[in-house]
């Protein structure tokens, strides 16, 4: 079965560059989330989509964007990067055309590094 | 302010014995708790998932036992395997709209051979 993709799935940055996450949902899956994970610790959730109208928001800095695309695809934006921004960024999916719309299937993630 | 508390952090199972993992909540207004699993360099897999509805709920080795007076669940996975080794968290959520889940802290898992 199709999963969730994510792109890239390393990346590595200098800090105050900037960096776009791409996350592909899995087909007919139309809510994406985005979570950030640092090291040994659990997932915080930055950002949702539905429809490609922004449904919840977290802690998600105001140095970062998100936007869900026609397709529903979508991309998280980075500027400014910091050195505490490295960590896994993860995305997941969710479809809300049938009952199990609260099931998130998670992707496998993109490996941010700021140097 | 961690909304769902996990315990142990960390476990050590014999093969074949039973891993209990535990989690306990304050907001009464999660009604979706799952489970993942997650190995190190991953993304989480869902593993299993419980509404408050239901007391129980098994999965082939692995069941969800919830409480919804105390405000706690918990996974236990039976005849435990060395595969099963991996980080465990625990998760909750609201099912009105599209909401986020929140996590535990984690329970690193290792199922000794």
């Amino acid at each position: 079965a199709a999963g969730v993709i994510q792109s890239p799935r390393h990346l590595i940055k200098e800090k105050r560059e900037t960096a776009t996450l791409k996350c592909y949902p899995i087909p007919r899956h139309d809510t994406v989330y985005w979570y950030q994970q640092g090291p040994g610790q659990d997932p915080q959730f930055l950002i949702s989509f539905y429809e490609k109208m922004q449904s919840d928001k977290g802690s998600i800095p105001d140095r970062f964007s998100a936007q869900q695309f026609s397709d529903y695809h979508s991309e998280l934006n980075m500027s400014s990067l910091e050195l505490g921004d490295s960590a896994l960024y993860f995305c997941a999916s969710s479809s809300g055309r049938n009952d199990i719309s609260y099931e998130q299937y998670f992707g496998p993630g993109t490996r941010l590094t700021v140097t | 302010q961690q909304q769902v508390k996990q315990s142990p952090q960390s476990l050590i199972v014999q093969k074949g014995g039973i891993s209990i993992i535990n989690c306990a909540y304050e907001n009464t207004a999660f009604d979706y708790f799952p489970w993942y699993q997650q190995f190190p360099g991953k993304g989480p897999a869902l593993l299993i998932a419980i509404r408050p509805d239901v007391s129980e709920k098994k999965e082939g080795r692995f069941t969800i036992s919830f409480n919804k007076s105390a405000k706690q669940f918990s996974l236990h996975i039976m005849d435990s395997q060395p595969g099963d080794s991996a980080t465990y968290f625990c998760a909750a959520s609201t099912l009105s709209g599209f909401q986020k889940l929140v996590f535990g802290t984690g329970t690193r898992l290792l199922v000794s051979p």
